[in-house]
């Protein structure tokens, strides 16, 4: 069975500073990652997907395939960077997302 | 707006009831999930329909749960006899089929189920 571990509920940021959301995966296959982020009363929303390598807003992702993570990273947190940010996985064969338990990013002024 | 539209947004119901869940997703969306979120949790998966098949299913969907999308456009989710475990969000997302490389689901807002 596959499992997303967002092991940090919680983290609180000044603006300018670097942050990094850890996921880290378990799946035997080769799996799709993504980075899903709900801002304050908004609908869930993709961030960005590793197959892709893009940056989006400043954050990129790096699927490590030796260490199973896929952490989110922005050199210059900003305030509209808050919000809700789910690590979800995607395996082979299958059209459905498993979800980490998401982490509360908190840029503050 | 154009995206993915669930119906109600919240529902209170007696367990025991039955409760009947709405989603429209975008248009010439062949794809479409349900999935369940409680406090603290990220989304589960439910269920996934491609046009009108039902392809996927979790052990999450009891037999008191049922989904259908009979046209292969909107899509239903009933809950019949609910329980207080009931309670959480449900969310529907959308997707079109890509030949090639990995897909987004859209998300709508979701609706919010309190059984009493």
């Amino acid at each position: 069975a596959q499992r997303v571990t967002q092991p940090e509920k919680l983290l609180s940021v000044f603006k300018g500073a670097p942050v990094e959301l850890k996921c880290n995966y378990s799946y035997s296959g080769s799996p799709e990652l993504f980075w899903y982020v709900q801002y304050s009363r908004q609908r869930l929303q993709l961030l960005l997907r590793h197959i892709s390598r893009e940056s989006i807003k400043g954050f990129t992702a790096d699927l490590n395939k030796g260490e199973t993570s896929f952490h989110l990273k922005k050199p210059f947190a900003q305030e509209e960077d808050s919000a809700m940010y789910y690590c979800a996985l995607r395996e082979g064969g299958s059209e459905k997302l498993v979800f980490g338990k998401g982490m509360k990013l908190t840029v503050n002024p | 707006d154009t995206g993915v539209s669930q119906d109600p947004r919240h529902k209170i119901t007696k367990r025991g009831q039955n409760v009947t869940f709405r989603c429209d997703p975008i248009s010439e969306h062949n794809r479409l999930y349900w999935y369940r979120q409680t406090l603290g949790q990220g989304p589960e998966f439910l269920t996934y329909f491609q046009n009108e098949a039902q392809l996927e299913k979790s052990r999450l969907l009891s037999d008191r749960f049922s989904a259908e999308r009979p046209k292969g456009s909107f899509s239903t989710l009933e809950i019949q006899r609910t329980e207080q475990g009931d309670s959480a969000m449900y969310l529907c997302a959308s997707s079109s089929h890509r030949e090639f490389g990995s897909y987004e689901q859209y998300f709508g807002p979701g609706t919010r189920l309190t059984v009493t």
